[in-house]
């Protein structure tokens, strides 16, 4: 079982249609990261949340807009998506402790697919 | 930004023998991180190694870093059909806090 829960698991949406990704963990950690996967690809860093506040946006497009409402939360909104953002959404979490080299614990992720 | 080269990107295995796949940078590597994914599944992390020349042991997995930390392995001994998946090292970047830099992997394939 997993730790960190995502939802939905699968999403289906059109190019014009507005949805949103959620991530929940309650292990403390306060650190978040949004992860893109590709099929036989690693994952690709796109957001990473560090006491709720963003501090890392890997140069990803305005169509996907992350939200951090509270320290056990995180969304990813998604508006206007390409065929080409079809992949599966990982979410993560590790500890902040003043150093880096924690260990990310990931959720099993969104599968979405864009028609 | 410094990439790290995973070897091999395919491992066909028969159950009971021994492989190893191996992580290279061109630079230093700051630490590594070894994650698993089952196939269907998500990244679980495995290790992390920080000092040259480190070597940790988790059963019947083997995981080094070499002398000038440009190097890492993960040799697993005795395969079995549980060790199917792909295994990615991942290094932390030193220029942004928490930004890990996966390799490709290494997708193993058990055969009984």
């Amino acid at each position: 079982d997993t730790e960190v829960t995502q939802t939905p698991k699968h999403l289906v949406m059109g190019m014009t249609n507005k949805k949103s990704l959620k991530c929940e963990q309650h292990m403390g950690h306060r650190a978040m990261y949004w992860y893109k996967q590709k099929a036989k690809k690693p994952p690709e860093l796109m957001f990473v949340y560090s006491y709720e506040k963003l501090s890392i946006n890997e140069s990803v497009p305005s169509r996907f807009s992350p939200e951090c409402p509270n320290s056990s939360l995180l969304n990813l909104h998604l508006h206007a998506l390409q065929p080409e953002d079809s992949a599966l959404y990982l979410c993560a979490s590790s500890q902040v402790d003043g150093k880096p080299g924690q260990p990310q614990h990931f959720g099993d992720g969104t599968r979405l697919s864009i028609l | 930004g410094q990439q790290v080269m995973q070897i091999p990107q395919y491992q066909h295995v028969q159950e009971g023998e021994d492989f190893t796949t191996y992580c290279n940078s061109s630079t230093t590597l700051s630490n590594i991180q070894w994650y698993k994914q089952r196939p269907g599944g998500h990244p679980v992390f495995l290790i992390q190694l920080v000092k040259s020349g480190e070597v940790k042991k988790q059963k019947r997995l083997t995981f080094q870093f070499g002398e000038a930390k440009k190097n890492s392995s993960l040799h697993i001994t005795a395969t079995q059909t549980t060790d199917v998946g792909t295994y990615f090292c991942a290094d932390l970047t030193t220029d942004s806090w928490g930004k890990l830099q996966f390799g490709a992997g290494t997708q193993v394939v058990v055969t009984p």
